[in-house]
């Protein structure tokens, strides 16, 4: 059973640019977050995915924003990319409705703005 | 708004010594807590969650963690530290299991010496 997939793995982009970050959840998992951790931080919650609508969003700018397909992949988008979007992107995903369900994590994208 | 405070950016203990991780939360509603770890270059692991219940929460690798509503505190232990449990250690507060926006501490890394 594979866990929760990510890509690319590691990416480096110029500030301005666009990037895209992928997500596949954990077979079953319906629900799928984004989590932003910055070097020696713990993870900050983005926003989260259910029913391909976004229902819940962190503190974060519009120039964040994201998709969930049909099949409950994810995709983060973040334009005009600063200095301090640099982070390692996590994808969680989960269950919405059971009541004995935990999120799991994927590797990550390690974004680099430069 | 929910909060976590996680006492020690850094922890250091011998082989087979007692591991204590602090975690203290803060909360308007009956919270439901996780720590989970963090081996470099990877995402997050789940260690132990506390719902409902037992207060002595068992995880795996040999971690248990103690709810006290009392003293908001929700410290993690282990009685014998080895040396693969050097890693980054995050406690985390979610308001409910079934939304799973996870409020993460700012971690506390563990280094074991021989």
């Amino acid at each position: 059973d594979a866990g929760v997939t990510q890509s690319p793995t590691h990416l480096i982009k110029t500030r301005g640019q666009q990037v895209t970050l992928r997500c596949s959840p954990k077979s079953g998992h319906d629900t799928v977050s984004w989590y932003q951790q910055a070097l020696g931080q713990g993870p900050q919650f983005i926003f989260q995915y259910y029913e391909e609508e976004e229902r819940q969003r962190g503190n974060f700018p519009d120039r964040f924003s994201g998709h969930q397909f049909p099949n409950y992949s994810s995709e983060l988008n973040v334009n005009a990319l600063l200095l301090g979007d640099s982070a390692l992107y996590l994808c969680a995903s989960s269950l919405t409705g059971g009541q004995n369900t935990e999120a799991f994590f994927g590797q990550g994208t390690r974004l680099t703005v430069v | 708004a929910q909060s976590v405070t996680q006492l020690g950016s850094h922890v250091s203990v011998s082989e087979g010594a007692l591991v204590l991780l602090r975690c203290n939360y803060s909360s308007s509603v009956p919270p439901y807590l996780f720590w989970y770890v963090q081996y470099p270059n990877q995402g997050l692991q789940l260690l132990l969650k506390y719902t409902t219940g037992a207060t002595l929460v068992k995880g795996i690798n040999g971690f248990e963690a103690e709810f006290k509503k009392s003293e908001t505190s929700f410290h993690l232990t282990k009685p014998s530290a080895h040396m693969s449990d050097a890693a980054e250690y995050f406690c985390a507060v979610s308001e409910g299991i079934g939304f799973q926006k996870l409020v993460f501490g700012t971690g506390t890394r563990l280094l074991v010496s021989p």
